[in-house]
């Protein structure tokens, strides 16, 4: 495709329940990025991939935060027994290689009821 | 600790006039610097980047200014159009490490006014 696409745009979940978020990165993309924007925030990094291997994972905020790029393509934010502080909208976002213009998707807005 | 500081939060400016938006970091390692804006339920979109080795660059209407020794950078948008109503992000990255994730700063609202 053109660029970063992201499934569901939008995902309304009770507390507890588990969730997974889907980045499809622009084709040719060896590095994939998950970011997440509070309400009124600048985003903030999560995790990072160069092809399918997890190279930083610092700033996942909890070990209930898991994701994977199992091909080196398509990845997946899954998050473990939602709690209401996990209410963001989840940007992913892919470039050419390390040091390279990073280019966003629209995200996904996770609510927590 | 906030590593990168944006200022103003928000910013209210007349059609044709400039917009200034500026933002100061704190790791001297950061070696990239680009600029996002961001529509209301849209991800952000890269308008305009800089490395140390330049003081300026110019894109169309963009301008980013670098200062090395103070740490800080600005975006000037000339002849600022309704059209760049919209949030503004500055973000900062090292590439050496192999690790490139973004550190952005808070984000400053503008709004053109006709």
């Amino acid at each position: 495709g053109a660029g970063v696409s992201q499934s569901p745009r939008y995902k309304v979940a009770k507390r507890g329940q588990d969730v997974a978020l889907r980045c499809d990165p622009i084709s040719g993309h060896v590095s994939l990025f998950w970011y997440q924007q509070a309400l009124g925030q600048g985003p903030e990094f999560l995790t990072y991939f160069q092809n399918e291997a997890q190279l930083d994972k610092s700033g996942l905020p909890s070990d209930r935060f898991f994701a994977e790029r199992p091909e080196g393509s398509v990845s997946t934010l899954k998050i473990q027994r939602t709690q209401q502080e996990d209410s963001a909208v989840y940007l992913c976002a892919s470039s050419l290689g390390g040091g390279g213009e990073q280019y966003f998707g629209p995200g996904t807005r996770l609510t927590v009821t | 600790q906030q590593q990168v500081k944006q200022s103003p939060q928000s910013l209210i400016v007349q059609k044709g006039g400039i917009s200034i938006i500026n933002c100061a970091y704190e790791n001297t390692a950061f070696d990239y610097f680009p600029w996002y804006q961001q529509f209301p339920g849209k991800g952000p979109a890269l308008l305009i980047a800089i490395r140390p080795d330049v003081s300026e660059k110019k894109e169309g209407r963009f301008t980013i200014s670098f200062n090395k020794s103070a740490k800080q950078f600005s975006l000037h948008i000339m002849d600022s159009q309704p059209g760049d109503s919209a949030t503004y992000f500055c973000a900062a990255a090292y590439s050496g490490g192999g690790a490139d994730g973004l550190t952005f700063g808070k984000g400053t609202h503008l709004i053109i006014q006709p």
